[in-house]
């Protein structure tokens, strides 16, 4: 059964803090996996995309990486700020190709809170 | 240009009652997924459109769940008969067709509450 666990499930830190966020997943054939950044009362935003040959991808103060070998990834913000506040959710999705389902498999994501 | 949006944004009905929950897409998008979304749970996939082809509706829940989209563009959700457990924010997505790198463009989501 394909899955996606986040961790940690919640995280709270101050204003110009870095932190790091989790995603283990087991999501077979593996195509692609997608950091999103929910707002509270909004829909989820794509922050990256990364593919099996990729490592690592930066967007602004946001860097995933990918470990394909162990099906881990992790998303890195770097001086945090108040607007960072979110919920960050790892999706990951299937080759189509090679037979995977085209439905993405969603984490429950991990809640950020940045204090001033 | 003009993203997802979905109508009402809130919704609160009696338990028993039907519900109707629309989605316009972005214009061009030929692919449209529903999803609900419980307080602490991840995304849970309802339905999927993709151009003139059947939905694929492996993911509503029970026969109280249908969900049409008209023209190849709006989609409307409708839960009959609602329960206390369909309260939930419902989330719509609509991607351009082709390729699993597709991105998915969330709507802002309709939060129904069932009393």
């Amino acid at each position: 059964k394909n899955q996606v666990e986040q961790s940690p499930q919640s995280l709270i830190i101050l204003e110009g803090k870095n932190c790091t966020l989790q995603c283990n997943y087991t999501v077979s054939p593996f195509s692609n996996l997608r950091w999103y950044k929910q707002d509270t009362g909004r829909g989820p935003v794509s922050l990256t995309i990364m593919t099996f040959s990729e490592n690592t991808k930066s967007n602004g103060r946001y860097t995933a990486t990918l470990d394909a070998d162990t099906k881990q990834s992790s998303l890195h913000i770097t001086a945090s700020q108040l607007s960072d506040s979110a919920s960050y959710i790892c999706v990951v999705s299937a080759s189509e190709a090679s037979g995977g389902s085209y439905i993405p498999t969603f984490g429950r994501g991990t809640s950020l809170i940045v204090h001033p | 240009g003009a993203g997802v949006s979905q109508s009402p944004s809130n919704k609160v009905t009696e338990k028993g009652k039907d519900v109707e929950l629309r989605c316009d897409p972005i214009s061009g998008h030929t692919a449209l997924y529903w999803y609900r979304q419980s307080l602490g749970q991840g995304l849970e996939f309802l339905i999927y459109f993709q151009g003139n082809s059947a939905p694929d509706k492996s993911g509503l829940p029970s026969d109280r769940f249908s969900a049409e989209r008209t023209g190849g563009s709006v989609s409307t959700l409708t839960i009959q008969r609602t329960q206390q457990e369909d309260s939930a924010v419902y989330l719509c997505a609509s991607s351009r067709r082709g390729g699993e790198a597709r991105e998915q463009y969330f709507g802002p989501g309709t939060r129904l509450t069932v009393t």
